[in-house]
């Protein structure tokens, strides 16, 4: 099983829909992070989270909301879906201390179509 | 001002020779790292290499090799004798480590690499 497990994997939806991705880790890292991206853009960060007690805005967090709802466990919600919110979303964890880089973990990503 | 800018949207290389893949990067933090991490057809995202500012050697890793020009800020990947299986897209990524944004990970727009026989 992957550490960082990402459900749905592919959704279709419509504009206006509410839609939550979901992500879980069992790599016992406290950050994690939900990023975006599209063809020649990269990927870009929505929210990043230090606990569950501890949620950040990233650059492109407009249309977005997340919940921490334990260490493990990281939502990512568009409360009313749109067109150009169609992309391909990746959670990652890390484990940011003085012993390691903060390399990210990522997720298999989960590819959103809003029509 | 772009944090990380890949300037090759696309790069093609034969089967075995080596290719460079460029990375330039802009911070102000003394202390920060590079990243380099490969996203084949398939989606997922795979860490390949990494380099600290203070690190005094290039960073190694199989056929992949980080070229560090710090006073260019440049963060160049080397991939030696590519294979079939090197097609992927490439990202370069930077971490600043004494900046508020300590936890994030930046990323470029990413350079995708063709192999052909």
């Amino acid at each position: 099983d992957a550490d960082v497990t990402q459900t749905p994997r592919n959704r279709i939806t419509k504009t206006g829909k509410r839609i939550m991705l979901e992500c879980s880790q069992t790599k016992g890292h406290d950050r994690m992070y939900w990023y975006r991206q599209d063809p020649g853009l990269g990927l870009r960060l929505i929210y990043y989270s230090f606990d569950v007690k501890d949620i950040n805005k990233g650059e492109i967090s407009d249309g977005y909301s997340v919940s921490r709802q334990a260490q493990a466990k990281f939502s990512l919600s568009l409360e009313s879906a749109i067109p150009n919110q169609t992309a391909l979303y990746f959670c990652a964890t890390s484990d940011f201390s003085a012993s390691n880089t903060g390399e990210l973990f990522f997720g298999e990503g989960s590819r959103l179509t809003v029509l | 001002a772009q944090k990380i800018t890949q300037t090759q949207p696309g790069m093609f290389v034969q089967e075995k020779e080596a290719v460079t893949l460029d990375c330039t990067y802009d911070t102000s933090d003394p202390s920060y790292g590079l990243f380099w991490y490969k996203q084949p057809s398939s989606g997922e995202m795979i860490f390949l290499i990494y380099q600290g500012s203070y690190d005094q050697q290039n960073a190694t890793e199989g056929r992949y090799s980080l070229n560090f020009q710090k006073a260019r800020k440049s963060a160049n990947l080397v991939i030696s004798a590519s294979q079939l299986g090197d097609s992927a897209m490439y990202f370069c990524a930077m971490r600043e480590y004494n900046t508020g944004t300590a936890s994030k990970l930046t990323f470029g727009t990413g350079t995708r690499l063709q192999v052909t026989l």
